[in-house]
């Protein structure tokens, strides 16, 4: 069963339309990321939360924005979509501590600006 | 900031054959995390292995094994007697303890032939 779940698989949004992408996890981890992924290149971090600890990287445009308003679930808002933005969106979930440590990803969410 | 280098952007192996693949990274946590992750072309990012900084042994999963050197900053990924279903791209990451970054190399493509 899928432990990471985003939604959806893939959306179509249009040139500075508001989008939201969502993810949930079942494995009751406190941090999730969401990372960018453009075609042939290594994802990269956008943020990432420890609990409700927002963590921002530094070079992550304002328009990405980020929801966590619970364990369960996170947001990802861009709020005014360039065409610049089209990506494979990933959400990630882990849990941080010697041997325990673990970290799932969701499928994706691939995203085309029109 | 912490970088991650995979010095082989492809790798060709054939069925049956092991292959290796390379990571360096640049970190000052003495507590961190090493994954790798297979990405095939659907875009899913699929956990593969795991190795703690202070873990002696070097993992082993099936098929795979991680080759962990500490003092050279260094991991590699050994995926024996390769599959077709092997061709994808290949991503080494480390998670910082201290901040629970999760952070990824720049990938390898692996391609096996018949």
């Amino acid at each position: 069963d899928a432990m990471v779940i985003q939604n959806p698989r893939y959306q179509v949004t249009q040139f500075g339309k508001p989008v939201t992408l969502s993810c949930s996890q079942t494995l009751n981890h406190n941090v999730m990321y969401w990372y960018q992924q453009k075609s042939s290149q290594a994802p990269k971090l956008l943020f990432h939360y420890y609990d409700k600890d927002f963590n921002n990287e530094a070079d992550t445009p304002d328009n990405f924005q980020s929801r966590r308003p619970n364990t369960s679930f996170c947001f990802l808002d861009i709020r005014s979509p360039g065409l610049g933005d089209a990506a494979m969106y990933l959400c990630a979930t882990s849990r941080t501590g010697g041997e325990n440590t673990e970290a799932f990803f969701g499928q994706g969410t691939r995203l085309t600006v029109v | 900031a912490q970088k991650i280098t995979q010095t082989q952007p492809g790798m060709f192996v054939q069925e049956k054959e092991a292959v290796t693949l390379d990571c360096t990274y640049d970190t000052s946590d003495q507590s961190y995390g090493l994954f790798w992750y297979k990405q095939p072309s659907s875009g899913e990012m699929i956990f593969l292995i795991y190795q703690g900084s202070y873990d002696e042994q070097n993992a082993t999963e099936g098929r795979y094994s991680l080759n962990f050197q500490k003092a050279r900053k260094s991991t590699n990924l050994v995926i024996s007697a390769s599959q077709l279903g092997d061709s994808a791209m290949y991503f080494c990451a480390v998670v910082s303890y201290n901040t629970d970054k999760l952070i990824f190399g720049t990938g390898t493509r692996l391609q096996v032939f018949p």
